[in-house]
Parts: structure tokens; C-alpha cells; sequence
């Protein structure tokens, strides 16, 4: 089955200062990569994905790209502001049809230092 | 509010007890899924249902069941509870062969 891993475990930026969480997957048939912030006491909210057939997408302060042959993808969060302070997940699923889960990463605790 | 929404947010119990969790969701979708949140953060599914299967992580013990009155739930029952079941656990929904997620608030257990 699939296997993700994130890094780091706990991301400490300054305020405007950007912040990269890298994570590593194993399943070459996975094609769909989301990424999820999770605040205390609530659930995940997606707040950005990509597919396997483009390498880079960007909304706002948060980009995501992809490198297909390495097996890696990464969050890039420019201008960080204190309400980016949250845990983020990496996830990756095979969108082949029928109701597959998502493999999340372990998460990685993010502190934006005022 | 469109949204994904689960019942109750707490639940504490005795080991062995019976219970379950509530999941609705408005979104239309008709794919949705339950997922384990444990004490270190880590989210594993647990299970994925449409209206054409049932996918069950072979890790889940059998005392937990999917149970889907309609395309808008998928309730989640736990028989015989275990300590290590406690945990945070989500509801999600997406919508056909799209993969976009949407998670629920989340059922707090707790098993004394």
C-alpha cells in the first residue's frame, strides 16, 4: 500500500517569513495530492491539491509542486502570518475510481513567531 | 450551512459499552469515509463507502461498522469498546471519481 512521509515534524518561521513542508510518497500509481491545515479542535480543511499531470499550482500565498519521478511534493507558504499557525497534513490517493481513502502523512506542526 | 457534520463531538464511555457516531452530509456527495485521528496526530482511514462498495482497512478490528441509511450518511458503530479506541475520529464526503475531501468537526471517544 502506500506510504507518505512528511518533514519536519515542527516548523518554527518568523512572521512574513516563508515556510516549505516537503513530503515523500512511495506508490507511483498515486496521482492526486492534497494538503490539509487542521486547527485545534477541528477537523482537516483542504486548502490546496494537485494531480499528477501538472508539477506546480499556486493560490494566493500557498503553492504546491510536484515531482512525479522523485516521488515528492511540497507546500510552499509565502508572507506567513499568525493565523497560518496550524498542523498540515500531506495526503495522496489513486483518484483510479471507487472509494479510495486518502494516505496522510504524519502532519507537521507549524509556529508562526510574531 | 453546506457542510459535513457529526454527532456528538464528545463521547465518553466504558470499555465494552456499544456506540456509535453520526455522520450527515449536504454536500451531494455520494462517497464517504471514516477516519482515526490518535493521540500523536496521525490520521489513518478506516473505512470508504459509496453506493457501489465498501472499502475496509484490513487493519480496522471487526468490532467497528460502517452503516449507510442513505447516500447523505454514513454512521459509524463500535461494539465491545477498547481503551485504544480512543481517539479523534473523522467523517469525510467527496464526490464521485473526484478526490477532493471534505472532513466533518470530528467525534472526540474517550473509553474508560
Amino acid at each position: 500500500g502506500e506510504n507518505v512521509e512528511q518533514h519536519p515534524s515542527t516548523l518554527s518561521v518568523q512572521e512574513g517569513d516563508s515556510a516549505v513542508i516537503k513530503c515523500t510518497y512511495s506508490d507511483s500509481a498515486s496521482n492526486y495530492f492534497p494538503w490539509y491545515k487542521q486547527e485545534l479542535g477541528k477537523g482537516p480543511q483542504l486548502i490546496i491539491d494537485i494531480r499528477s499531470n501538472v508539477g506546480e499550482k499556486k493560490d494566493q500565498r500557498i503553492a504546491v509542486t510536484l515531482n512525479k519521478t522523485a516521488k515528492h511534493f511540497s507546500l510552499h507558504i509565502t508572507e506567513t502570518q499568525p493565523e497560518d499557525s496550524a498542523v498540515y497534513f500531506c495526503a495522496a490517493s489513486n483518484s483510479g475510481g471507487g472509494a479510495d481513502g486518502l494516505t496522510f502523512g504524519k502532519g507537521t506542526h507549524l509556529i508562526i513567531q510574531p | 450551512d453546506t457542510a459535513v457534520s457529526q454527532t456528538p463531538k464528545y463521547l465518553v464511555t466504558q470499555m465494552g459499552n456499544d456506540k456509535s457516531i453520526k455522520c450527515e452530509q449536504n454536500l451531494g456527495h455520494d462517497t464517504m469515509y471514516w477516519y482515526k485521528q490518535d493521540s500523536k496526530k496521525f490520521l489513518k482511514i478506516m473505512f470508504s463507502y459509496n453506493n457501489k462498495e465498501l472499502i475496509i482497512n484490513e487493519t480496522v478490528p471487526n468490532r467497528f461498522s460502517p452503516k449507510s441509511p442513505d447516500k447523505a450518511h454514513l454512521n459509524l458503530h463500535i461494539n465491545s469498546l477498547e481503551l485504544g479506541d480512543s481517539a479523534v475520529y473523522f467523517c469525510a464526503s467527496s464526490h464521485g471519481s473526484r478526490n477532493e475531501q471534505f472532513f466533518g468537526p470530528g467525534t472526540r471517544l474517550t473509553v474508560l
